[in-house]
């Protein structure tokens, strides 16, 4: 039971160059969400979805796009990097017909020059 | 709108010494509230929740958080602190969906 997997763990991009952050889930969770973690702010919502082909904007959406083909998968996209991209990224399922409880992937660390 | 307040950034705690952390929250309906633990290079991984119910609440690894409505707090303690414990705590507030906001975090750092 592998949970929540997100790819790369770590990424270093020139400012200006697009990348994807991918994010998968076994568990047949209807939401999942990305979020960011920096210093001192805890961990902010960039985008999230309740199911396949529904998404919304979180607290932070910004320079990130996303999409949900699936129930899996829920890859978010940065079409030009900027250096306050260069963050921690972590992406997050639920079971809203459970305990609604949030299971993080490892994270991913980008860094923007 | 929503907000969680962690008041303490940093917290130094002797081992076998209790532990409380504290959390203050802000939301217009009934709150879903959690803590979170994080390891140093690590995910978050859940210590306790509260829905509805009973006020005080039993966690992993010992830890208990209590639901004050009339202080909109829920503040998490551990009676007695093991070196395995020195990580970053996230208070976290949100709705039935796991749409959740998040505190800035407590550092707690474990001395001999």
């Amino acid at each position: 039971n592998a949970g929540v997997t997100q790819t790369p763990k770590f990424q270093v991009l020139k400012t200006g160059q697009s990348m994807t952050l991918q994010c998968a889930q076994d568990m047949n969770h209807e939401y999942m969400s990305w979020y960011r973690q920096d210093p001192g702010m805890g961990l902010r919502l960039i985008h999230y979805s309740v199911g396949a082909g529904i998404t919304d904007q979180g607290e932070v959406p910004n320079g990130y796009n996303v999409s949900r083909s699936t129930t899996e998968d829920f890859p978010l996209r940065l079409l030009s990097a900027a250096p306050s991209q260069t963050s921690v990224y972590f992406c997050a399922s639920s079971d809203v017909s459970g305990a609604n409880v949030l299971t993080f992937g490892a994270g991913s660390r980008l860094t923007v020059l | 709108a929503q907000s969680v307040t962690q008041p303490d950034i940093h917290i130094t705690v002797s081992e076998g010494a209790s532990l409380e952390l504290r959390c203050n929250y802000s939301y217009g309906a009934t709150p879903y509230l959690f803590w979170y633990v994080q390891s140093p290079g690590q995910g978050l991984q859940l210590l306790l929740k509260y829905f509805s119910g009973d006020t005080l609440v039993q966690g992993i690894k010992g830890f208990e958080a209590e639901f004050k409505r009339s202080q909109s707090s829920f503040n998490l303690r551990k009676p007695s602190v093991h070196w395995s414990d020195a990580a970053e705590y996230f208070c976290a507030v949100g709705d039935s969906w796991g749409k959740l906001q998040f505190g800035a975090g407590t550092q707690v750092v474990v001395t001999p």
